[in-house]
């Protein structure tokens, strides 16, 4: 069965520090989101992209959020200055619909 | 954000038995709602569906009622197995042309199923 694939798995950070969270979507699909999970939190929306432009994001969303499909199969989230309530369990997903998620990434910003 | 809500934080059934997890939504704009099964270090998997414009639909052991004028759906799991034991997530989104496919998504509720 296709996989949304995502790298690193576990990723830890200096506060103020940039980090790429990559993620391979299911390869026929258009549609690509990023969701956090803070710990005991509810999975909540980041952002979608499609046709290569974000299509909508959520206000946890700001500046220092940036999102990209570099090479027409990586789909990747920046995060520019980390803070510490950035820390967080990060899925990505592809599809419409009853989406695929990827097992995560999760970022410890220290 | 409590547009999508799970009460029940968690629920402990015995195998063989059905497992009823309910979620309950404010916003009546939303038109398609899901149901997520998550284990601990995987993202969610997609489980089943409905959309507003039917009151059941079944897959295998899963069954979701919906429920429009009381905004209430839920999920059936008959027979329960231990394997079934995860955290499952309703979310809901507003289909149609346009829409982003954003999913709001409930707190989650954590379904033991005792052998």
């Amino acid at each position: 069965e296709p996989e949304v694939t995502q790298t690193p798995s576990h990723q830890v950070t200096q506060m103020g520090q940039e980090v790429i969270l990559r993620c391979v979507p299911i390869s026929n699909h258009l549609y690509f989101y990023w969701y956090r999970q803070i710990l005991g939190q509810k999975v909540e929306f980041l952002v979608s992209f499609y046709n290569n432009e974000i299509s909508e994001k959520s206000e946890i969303f700001d500046d220092q959020f940036s999102v990209e499909r570099p090479d027409g199969s990586n789909f990747t989230l920046k995060i520019r200055s980390t803070k510490l309530e950035d820390s967080a369990m990060y899925f990505c997903a592809s599809g419409h619909y009853g989406y695929t998620f990827g097992s995560g990434t999760r970022l410890t910003v220290v | 954000d409590q547009q999508v809500k799970q009460n029940s934080p968690s629920l402990s059934v015995q195998e063989g038995r059905i497992s009823i997890l309910n979620c309950d939504y404010t916003n009546s704009m939303f038109d398609y709602f899901l149901w997520y099964k998550k284990y601990p270090a995987e993202g969610p998997t997609f489980l089943i569906s409905i959309s507003s414009i039917k009151d059941k639909n079944e897959d295998g052991r899963f069954t979701v009622f919906l429920n429009k004028s009381a905004k209430h759906l839920s999920l059936h799991i008959v027979p329960s197995q231990p394997g079934d034991s995860a955290v499952y997530f309703c979310a809901a989104s507003v289909y149609g042309s346009g829409n982003t496919g954003k999913l709001i998504f409930g707190q989650g509720t954590t379904l033991q199923v005792k052998p």
